[in-house]
């Protein structure tokens, strides 16, 4: 079973970019259609889907993000990362990155832990 | 407010069965495979159901999903403590060319 670990800042000053990889151990993500998607949780709050990016090349980001995110891979480290820039406190939330499955795109299995970033100067 | 309905809690008493539904419209649940997360208190999402009604290894035959329509279901039989969670229903959405989630249900277990 692949095991996924998002590394990066947990402090981001607002304005800023916010910026996370997420690495995959137990398997490598070039065998996969679809290398993993990126989702968030604000405090207390539900699940937002940021985006998704497959080995294709092809990304797809939240509509309501879409001018701020960017989602990248990098096979010779078996990992994808997110930027989002522009951040503001509502930003605030636990990013949880994970792998997607190309047959059922809302499929994603298995999650990252998740980590806390903060937006505050 | 989330493109996919689903009531904000759901409760029952142990070994009884709950049912929890997830709303949506034609460009998600209606032509689109429906995925339902569960969500332990301070834990990450872990995949419960997928592809409407296909449990992942390790998932107990509790848990069973359902679509009609635009519209699918959650349920979860023989009711313990240990399913006290908050579950989340997903689905690919073709107008927004992107997953959409429920706003979670708080399962409690009197």
């Amino acid at each position: 079973q692949e095991q996924l670990q998002e590394s990066g800042p947990r402090l981001v000053r607002p304005s800023e970019t916010l910026s996370l990889a997420c690495s995959v151990s137990g398997g490598s993500i070039n065998t996969r259609t679809c290398y993993g998607g990126w989702i968030r949780q604000p405090p207390g709050k539900g699940l937002e889907w940021i985006g998704t990016i497959f080995r294709s090349g092809n990304t797809y980001y939240n509509p309501s993000l879409k001018s701020r995110v960017t989602i990248s891979a990098d096979t010779s480290k078996n990992q994808f990362s997110l930027k989002l820039s522009s951040v503001t406190a509502a930003d605030t939330a636990i990013y949880y990155c994970a792998t997607c499955d190309s047959t059922s795109w809302s499929k994603f299995d298995p999650w990252g832990q998740g980590t806390l970033v903060t937006v505050s100067s | 407010q989330s493109v996919l309905t689903q009531p904000p809690s759901a409760s029952g008493t142990p070994g009884q069965r709950v049912t929890i539904s997830c709303s949506g419209s034609s460009s998600n649940i209606g032509s689109r495979a429906v995925t339902w997360y569960q969500q332990l208190p301070g834990t990450a999402p872990k995949l419960l159901v997928y592809s409407n009604n296909q449990r992942p290894s390790g998932v107990p035959d509790r848990f069973s999903g359902s679509k009609s329509g635009s519209s699918a279901s959650l349920a979860i039989s023989g009711l313990q403590s240990e399913d006290e969670a908050d579950y989340y229903c997903a689905a690919w959405d073709d107008s927004l060319n992107g997953v959409v989630f429920g706003g979670g249900t708080k399962l409690t277990v009197l």
